[in-house]
């Protein structure tokens, strides 16, 4: 099993400020996705990421991935209180795993107006 | 884009009682499907892979005859609970994969509830 550590998992910040969220794990990955949770909804696919060193930006939010594909981190600037969520990262696996995903325990953001 | 649905939202049932859950990919054919469960303040955690026309794949400590998937076209997969018991309340979710692509799409969830 390839573990992803999700941290902090709770994140309470007032609007304006920024944020980075961090995916760690001792595996590689052939892909890492991140995704966005509303209560009693299914995830939301932010952005997926392949290759190492890779940064990606999505207007206020900018993903990487690590050099080595092992980890990940997604950074909110000046966060607004719609950006309040459940954040998950989740990683496809290099061997015999095509398509399943390995979710993170997630980190819950909270931005207050 | 793609669309996932799953039927019912919500569902209220007896212990020992069978539920059946669908998922629906609504504009795209979906040769895999994944079914996860996620307990409250936890994350997803991915029960079994759905292929069309086969049996489902389960993943270590998941029941299959517990959990019955049955994937019989390229838009529908159905998970049936059965002899549901109260520990098995939680959020089920599927996701659907477009054929020749990696992406997986998310339906919103079905809520069961075992009293």
């Amino acid at each position: 099993t390839q573990l992803l550590e999700q941290s902090p998992q709770f994140l309470s910040i007032q609007e304006g400020e920024n944020l980075t969220v961090y995916c760690n794990s001792s595996s590689v990955f052939s892909s890492l996705q991140w995704y966005r949770q509303e209560p009693g909804e299914g995830p939301v696919l932010l952005v997926t990421v392949v290759t190492g060193g890779e940064v990606k930006k999505l207007k206020r939010l900018t993903f990487q991935f690590g050099d080595a594909r092992k980890d990940s981190s997604l950074h909110i600037t000046a966060a607004q209180p719609g950006d309040t969520g459940l954040y998950l990262c989740a990683g496809e696996g290099t061997t015999d795993s095509w398509g399943k995903l390995q979710f993170g325990a997630g980190t819950q953001v909270v931005v207050t107006p | 884009g793609a669309v996932v649905s799953q039927h019912p939202s919500r569902v209220i049932c007896k212990s020992g009682t069978s539920v059946k859950i669908e998922c629906r990919s609504l504009d795209f054919q979906a040769t895999t499907m994944f079914w996860y469960r996620q307990f409250p303040k936890q994350s997803l955690m991915l029960m079994a892979t759905s292929n069309e026309g086969s049996k489902a794949t389960y993943e270590q400590g998941v029941e299959k005859d517990k959990f019955l998937i049955n994937h019989a076209s390229l838009t529908l997969s159905t998970l049936t609970v059965t002899s549901a018991h109260p520990e098995d309340s939680s959020f089920y979710i599927c996701s659907a994969m477009l054929a020749g692509e990696e992406e997986q799409y998310f339906g919103p969830g079905t809520r069961l509830t075992v009293t």
